[in-house]
């Protein structure tokens, strides 16, 4: 699609469950973003890497827990969800706002149902 | 308008009609970006304008930037049925954050 791929694409978890979702982007980019996107609501940033350092956490709560490794790869571990938190979750990244590039490229998204 | 006011909400029209799209930002910006996503997949960049800029085209999109009203318009020329998707304008600062709108549905009827 445009060049930023998520696994898996769609994922059903219990309350108590323990999941990861992954993302990895094949477009030289150094910035890497989570968001959220439920119904009849704007999109929220979750978190931002740059240069595998987070550099913006909104106030999201600890059952997710974001990790990079490395500036291709993202991943957002889950735990302990609530139903509050089933939406489609979409990966982003984009060169640094310093090295002029501000498009963000975006993957399919993970639909995640909480049951 | 997008941030809090959709203007429209939503959006019908026939296939070679011409489909504006308008949204609102609160604050000052560096760029003002147009994405587009198809239901329940990810969203697609279409164009930025950065906040010096006061008309840019792409093909058959273009978008005005007035920055003394804080507000933004999409202009789709001569649509298509490919173009029915939520259309989306986020403000950009000189930071890493974007501030997305709610989004505009946009049905192109064949």
């Amino acid at each position: 699609e445009t060049g930023v791929t998520q696994t898996p694409r769609h994922l059903v978890m219990g309350m108590t469950n323990k999941k990861s979702l992954k993302c990895e982007q094949h477009l030289g980019h150094n910035a890497m973003y989570w968001y959220k996107q439920s119904a009849k609501k704007p999109l929220e940033l979750m978190f931002v890497y740059s240069l595998e350092e987070r550099v913006e956490n909104n106030s999201v709560p600890s059952r997710f827990s974001p990790e990079c490794p490395n500036s291709s790869h993202l991943f957002l571990h889950l735990h302990t969800l609530q139903p509050e938190d089933s939406a489609l979750y979409l990966c982003a990244s984009s060169q640094a706002p310093g090295q002029g590039g501000y498009e963000q490229y975006f993957g399919p998204g993970t639909r995640l149902t909480v049951t | 308008s997008q941030q809090g006011e959709e203007d429209p909400q939503a959006l019908s029209i026939q296939e070679g009609e011409n489909a504006t799209m308008n949204c609102s930002y609160k604050t000052s910006i560096n760029n003002l970006q147009w994405y587009r996503q198809n239901s329940g997949r990810g969203l697609v960049h279409l164009i930025l304008i950065r906040s010096n800029e006061r008309e840019k085209h792409s093909g058959r999109l273009r978008v005005t930037l007035d920055t003394s009203k804080k507000s933004s318009s999409l202009l789709i020329t001569a649509s298509r049925a490919a173009d029915t998707a939520s259309y989306f304008c986020a403000s950009g600062g000189s930071n890493y954050k974007l501030t997305f709108g709610k989004g505009t549905l946009l049905t192109v009827n064949p």
